[in-house]
């Protein structure tokens, strides 16, 4: 089945740690997209990606990076710059042309320690 | 800027009707959605509009009204696994904005 995937469910962070999230799709989309997803809030966008080996800030982006080395592929890391990093973070994907929906993976819950 | 309302909770009985209104102001106006998503769960996509007036998809219906600046979500028929949070997200010229979210909570 085609679908988008995130790991781990659930991730700990210890001070001045950077972690690293994983989204692969096979959905054979071409744009891939990282949201931040706080309580009370709506979904922001932290970086997204058009096209493989690029990819553009968010409104978010400030303690993030991100790599599109692969069309699969769109991890995000959080690093130590992020001071609050405690968040549900969302990968979305979309065929660029074909598509105007969003794809979203089943999240992964980021705590800081 | 971009601005998306939906108000924060709602209840109704099993069986009953809800609307949950979306108002916004963005730049420019390419497409309104609405989703669904369960707590800890991944948004999962319910409708598009992006002309004036009602699509209808089962139990689930929704409407726009562009120069209103204006959509609802109705829900008819509720069932429990209808208790979710449902988002309101609004591509503009350059990039699609989501609301905080209606947190609906469905009754015995």
């Amino acid at each position: 089945d085609g679908g988008i995937t995130q790991s781990p469910k659930y991730l700990f962070r210890k001070e001045g740690q950077n972690v690293t999230l994983s989204c692969e799709q096979n959905l054979n989309h071409d744009a891939m997209y990282w949201y931040r997803q706080d309580p009370g809030q709506g979904l922001r966008l932290i970086y997204y990606s058009q096209i493989v080996n690029d990819f553009q800030k968010g409104d978010i982006a400030e303690g993030y990076s991100v790599s599109r080395e692969k069309k699969e592929s769109f991890p995000l890391t959080v690093t130590s710059a992020q001071k609050n990093p405690t968040a549900f973070y969302l990968c979305a994907s979309r065929h660029r042309d074909l598509d105007e929906k969003l794809f979203f993976g089943s999240g992964t819950q980021l705590s800081v320690l | 800027g971009q601005n998306i309302d939906q108000p924060t909770e709602m209840t109704a009985t099993e069986g009953a009707i809800v609307q949950i209104n979306c108002t916004y102001q963005t730049s420019g106006f390419n497409g309104l959605f609405w989703y669904q998503q369960h707590a800890g769960e991944a948004p999962t996509f319910l409708s598009y509009n992006v002309l004036d007036g009602l699509e209808e998809k089962g139990r689930f219906s929704s409407f726009l009204s562009r120069s209103k600046g204006y959509s609802y979500l109705l829900l008819k028929e509720l069932q429990m696994k209808d208790s979710a949070s449902y988002l309101c997200a609004v591509r503009g010229d350059y990039k699609l904005s989501f609301g905080a979210g209606t947190t609906v909570t469905v009754r015995a």
